[in-house]
């Protein structure tokens, strides 16, 4: 059936270290995915929309240098963190939605940097 | 801008007892969800509603749509332990994007 597959799972970093999340959709072609980050406790918080073969669209605050989206192909988005600092730290979370919908996401990706 | 309030943000319960999560929404919305969050996981899909009076159930767990109230509940029924968790919703408009309430954080005391 269909799966939004995020990888890695976990990451520690240094700073001033670049960090790449994947997420993928399996069974499914995704032309859109959304990338979340979710602090402790907190409600997950919409950082961009990636659109399969253009660029990303990122809400208000979120820096476009600092959190680099590409959506290569139908199944495969990646946002890398470049050059994390401790504040970056956070739960990353995608999401993609096939035909029915369903709104699926991914793992998640828990993001420390030291 | 869509907002979308869930309350009680927190909610502790007896085993046994029925209770009701709110979600209101402001503005007209496709689609409302309604997930499930464990500690340290990701988000676990419970329900999709669709259409005005929509009403889903699956075990202990029902959820409502009043698309004209901009309102969804879900509603637990002789809550067990294994139901505590983080319950979100969030509803999606334009282009698919989806915004999430804040979440209430459900504890089941024995």
């Amino acid at each position: 059936g269909a799966v939004v597959s995020q990888h890695p799972s976990r990451v520690i970093c240094k700073s001033g270290t670049s960090v790449k999340i994947e997420c993928r959709s399996l069974d499914f072609q995704a032309t859109t995915m959304f990338w979340y980050r979710q602090f402790p406790k907190q409600s997950l918080m919409l950082m961009a929309t990636s659109n399969e073969g253009s660029k990303a669209t990122y809400e208000q605050g979120v820096e476009k240098d600092k959190f680099l989206i590409n959506h290569a192909s139908l199944t495969l988005s990646t946002l890398t963190v470049t050059s994390a600092h401790p504040e970056d730290s956070s739960f990353y979370i995608c999401s993609a939605s096939p035909r029915v919908p369903v709104g699926l996401f991914g793992q998640g990706t828990r993001l420390t940097v030291v | 801008e869509l907002k979308v309030e869930q309350n009680p943000l927190f909610l502790s319960m007896q085993e046994g007892k029925n209770y009701t999560i709110y979600c209101n929404y402001s503005t007209t919305s496709d689609r409302l969800y309604w997930y499930r969050q464990d500690p340290g996981k990701s988000l676990e899909s419970l329900f999709v509603l669709l259409s005005n009076g929509a009403v889903k159930q699956e075990g202990r767990l029902m959820a409502s749509l009043d698309t004209k109230a901009r309102l969804s509940t879900l509603h637990i029924t002789a809550a067990v332990h294994d139901l505590s968790a983080t319950y979100f919703c969030a509803v999606t408009y334009n282009n698919n994007d989806m915004r999430f309430g804040a979440g209430t954080r459900l504890t089941v005391k024995p």
